[in-house]
């Protein structure tokens, strides 16, 4: 069974702190790792969607960065405001099968 | 934007019952998802479709089954309801390899 781990699994920050979390998965059979944010609520939304190696991206204050070889991604949040409070989701795709999910980082920002 | 519609928000049924849950997008989507999402567990797949009338197992089919008859529409069936079957129930939809539109969930309670 396939293995998407996410730490830390909930995270409690200031308004105006950084804060980042990791995903983790397979370094074999990659096709791209999916980022989404899911607020109380709402649906999720995806943020990102990375295919290469060393691939970063950015959103506004939220970035990502990705390493294949090693299997890992981290997610960015500079300035964290209470409106980025959500549990955020990866996901890794392997291109021919479902998306598999890892369990999510829950955000709690304090103002 | 793509709309991905879920019948209900809340549903209460009693053991035994037998469940629908509808699905409708409008976006011309090949790819149909249903996920049941449990604290602590994450994103599980239960069911998922690539075409009209295509149906796959996920991670966690069992008790459940699925329709398929047209391709914005994707249904879920619990054939008799359980009270472990209490869960927040999401529907997502994508075209091939690119990232999941989700619908706001259902909050199925069987008591």
């Amino acid at each position: 069974i396939l293995n998407v781990e996410q730490s830390p699994q909930s995270l409690h920050v200031q308004e105006g702190d950084s804060t980042n979390f990791t995903c983790s998965f397979p370094s074999s059979n990659f096709y791209a790792l999916h980022w989404y944010r899911w607020e109380t609520a709402k649906s999720p939304e995806a943020l990102f969607v990375m295919t290469l190696n060393g691939d970063e991206k950015k959103k506004g204050r939220i970035s990502a960065t990705l390493n294949t070889k090693e299997g890992y991604s981290y997610l960015y949040i500079k300035g964290s405001q209470p409106e980025d409070s959500a549990t955020y989701l990866c996901a890794f795709d392997s291109g021919n099968t479902p998306l598999v999910f890892g369990k999510g980082t829950r955000l709690s920002v304090i103002a | 934007d793509v709309k991905v519609t879920q019948s209900s928000r809340y549903l209460v049924k009693r053991t035994g019952e037998k469940v629908f849950l509808e699905c409708v997008q409008d976006m011309d989507h090949e790819n149909m998802f249903w996920y049941r999402q449990d604290p602590g567990l994450g994103l599980r797949l239960i069911y998922f479709s690539y075409d009209v009338k295509m149906k796959e197992k996920g991670d966690i089919p069992e008790g459940y089954s699925v329709s398929r008859e047209k391709k914005e529409r994707f249904s879920l069936i619990l054939e008799s309801a359980s009270t472990n079957q209490t869960s927040m129930y999401l529907c997502a939809s994508s075209l091939p390899n690119s990232p999941l539109h989700f619908g706001n969930g259902t909050r199925l309670t069987v008591t």
